[in-house]
C-alpha cells in the first residue's frame, strides 16, 4: 500500500484557518486521497477526498499539488468541535470500484479557544 | 438516513465465551467493512463484504472469528471463543460502490471488554 505521512499533532486556535499536511510521494495515478477524522469516543467521519484537482465542501478543503505527492486539508476557520485524530489516506481504484482504506497513526488536532 | 446502526454498544464478557456483534448498514449500501481499533495497533480492517460476499477477510485475526453477512441490511462479527487481547472498539462502516472511490460511512462503534 502506498504510504502517508503526517506530522503527529498540530495546535491551532479556534476561529483561525488550519492547513494539516500529508506527504505521499509514492502516490499512483490510480491512487483517489482521502481525508478522514475521528472525534473522541466517536467512529471515523469522512472529510473529503480528490484525485487531481483541489476540492471543496461544506466541511474543508483540500489542494494537491501538482505532482500528486503532497496534499493539505484545509479547515477554513477552526472551532472546537474540530479537535480530532486527522487521517490522510490514499485508496487504489480498482476496475470493480474502490479499495480498502488503510488508516495510519494519523494526526491529532488540538484547538485552543 | 439512521446512519450505520450497531449493537450492542457496549459488551462485557468473560474470557472464553461466544461474542457477536451487529451491524446494519445504511439502505442502499453495497460495500460493508468491519474495523477493529485498539491504542496499540490502531484501526485495522477486519473483513469487507460486497454485495454480501467476503472480498477480503485477510485481517481477520485467527480463526476465532467469524463474519456473515446474511443480506443487505444485516451483518455479524462472532468471536468464538473470546480472548482478553479481544478487548478494543470494533466498527462496522458502510459504502456506496462507485467509480469515484466514494466515502466509508461508520457506525458509533461497539466496545468490547473481555474479563
Amino acid at each position: 500500500d502506498a504510504k502517508t505521512t503526517q506530522p503527529n499533532s498540530m495546535e491551532s486556535n479556534e476561529e483561525e484557518p488550519v492547513h494539516l499536511p500529508c506527504n505521499h510521494s509514492t502516490i499512483s495515478g490510480t491512487d483517489y486521497i482521502h481525508w478522514y477524522r475521528q472525534l473522541p469516543s466517536q467512529g471515523p467521519e469522512y472529510v473529503i477526498h480528490g484525485l487531481t484537482s483541489n476540492v471543496n465542501n461544506r466541511m474543508a478543503s483540500l489542494a494537491i499539488a501538482e505532482d500528486r505527492k503532497s496534499s493539505t486539508l484545509i479547515l477554513h476557520r477552526a472551532t472546537l468541535r474540530d479537535a480530532a485524530v486527522y487521517y490522510c489516506i490514499l485508496r487504489p481504484l480498482t476496475q470493480g470500484g474502490s479499495e480498502k482504506l488503510v488508516f495510519g497513526k494519523g494526526m491529532k488536532l488540538t484547538v485552543n479557544p | 438516513d439512521a446512519g450505520v446502526i450497531q449493537s450492542p454498544r457496549h459488551e462485557v464478557t468473560e474470557m472464553g465465551q461466544e461474542v457477536t456483534l451487529r451491524c446494519k448498514p445504511i439502505s442502499g449500501h453495497d460495500y460493508l467493512f468491519w474495523y477493529r481499533q485498539t491504542m496499540m495497533r490502531g484501526l485495522e480492517l477486519l473483513i469487507y463484504f460486497n454485495n454480501n460476499v467476503p472480498i477480503d477477510d485477510s485481517g481477520m485475526p485467527e480463526d476465532r472469528f467469524s463474519a456473515k453477512m446474511p443480506n443487505a441490511s444485516f451483518s455479524t462479527l462472532k468471536i468464538q471463543p473470546s480472548e482478553p487481547r479481544d478487548s478494543a472498539v470494533y466498527f462496522c462502516a458502510s459504502s456506496r460502490a462507485r467509480l469515484a472511490g466514494g466515502p466509508e460511512y461508520f457506525g458509533p462503534g461497539t466496545r468490547l471488554t473481555v474479563l
